[in-house]
């Protein structure tokens, strides 16, 4: 089974600012993907951003970016210009890159919470 | 497109009760599957299935039963319900590698 870990529980920003949650994972795969998710209080779990390991170019969606690094299995998650909408739990997962696997196993999540 | 539904919202079970939690999906999503979100945890595969007619078992699938009779159904059944099974439980859909989330059902068993 693959491990993601992320060692940050919970996480406080100012409105504007920027803050970067991290996520490391170990797997024997050379072909994966990685995710990061959003839960906010109403539950739903919604998908910000996801990444190929064999790109190398850095995934962005808007105010989101991550930084991969695939030799240290790094996957950290920049949000920029913060703001109140983003306070939510964010999930770091994996999906090995095998057609027909489907499987995500996640982090235990970090809480963002965005202060005024 | 209503994406992937789910039923009920919030269930409170006893301990031994039977229920099936139900999922929908109207996107002709091969694969579909369900999790589980505990606190200080994140979610974990329970089942999963690949097509009509085929299932399989995720990482934690003791105490929960499923079918997939056609493509856009994918029911979750407790057969005797535990405390421990008190839980959020979210169903997924895709066709690429990009799972779409149901809204979850919140599961109390007393």
């Amino acid at each position: 089974a693959q491990t993601v870990t992320q060692s940050q529980p919970e996480m406080s920003v100012q409105e504007a600012e920027t803050v970067t949650l991290s996520c490391t994972y170990d797997t024997s795969e050379n072909n994966y993907y990685l995710f990061w998710y959003k839960q906010p209080p109403s539950r739903q779990m919604i998908l910000v951003i996801r990444q190929e390991a064999y790109k190398q170019q850095n995934a962005t969606e808007n105010r989101f970016s991550v930084n991969f690094q695939k030799a240290a299995k790094s996957f950290s998650l920049k949000i920029s210009d913060s703001q109140l909408g983003d306070t939510a739990m964010y999930f770091c997962a994996f999906m090995k890159g095998r057609s027909n696997d489907y499987k995500l196993s996640f982090g235990a999540g970090t809480t963002v919470t965005v202060r005024a | 497109n209503a994406g992937v539904t789910q039923t009920p919202k919030f269930q409170v079970l006893k301990t031994g009760q039977s229920m099936t939690l139900q999922c929908a999906q109207d996107m002709n999503h091969e694969y579909m599957s369900w999790y589980r979100q505990d606190p200080g945890m994140g979610l974990r595969l329970i089942h999963y299935s690949v097509g009509a007619g085929i299932t399989d078992q995720g990482e934690v699938p003791n105490g929960y039963n499923v079918s997939r009779s056609t493509t856009e159904d994918f029911p979750l059944r407790l057969l005797s319900a535990a405390p421990s099974q008190t839980s959020v439980y979210f169903c997924a859909s895709s066709r690429g590698k990009a799972q779409y989330f149901g809204p979850g059902t919140r599961l109390l068993v007393l």
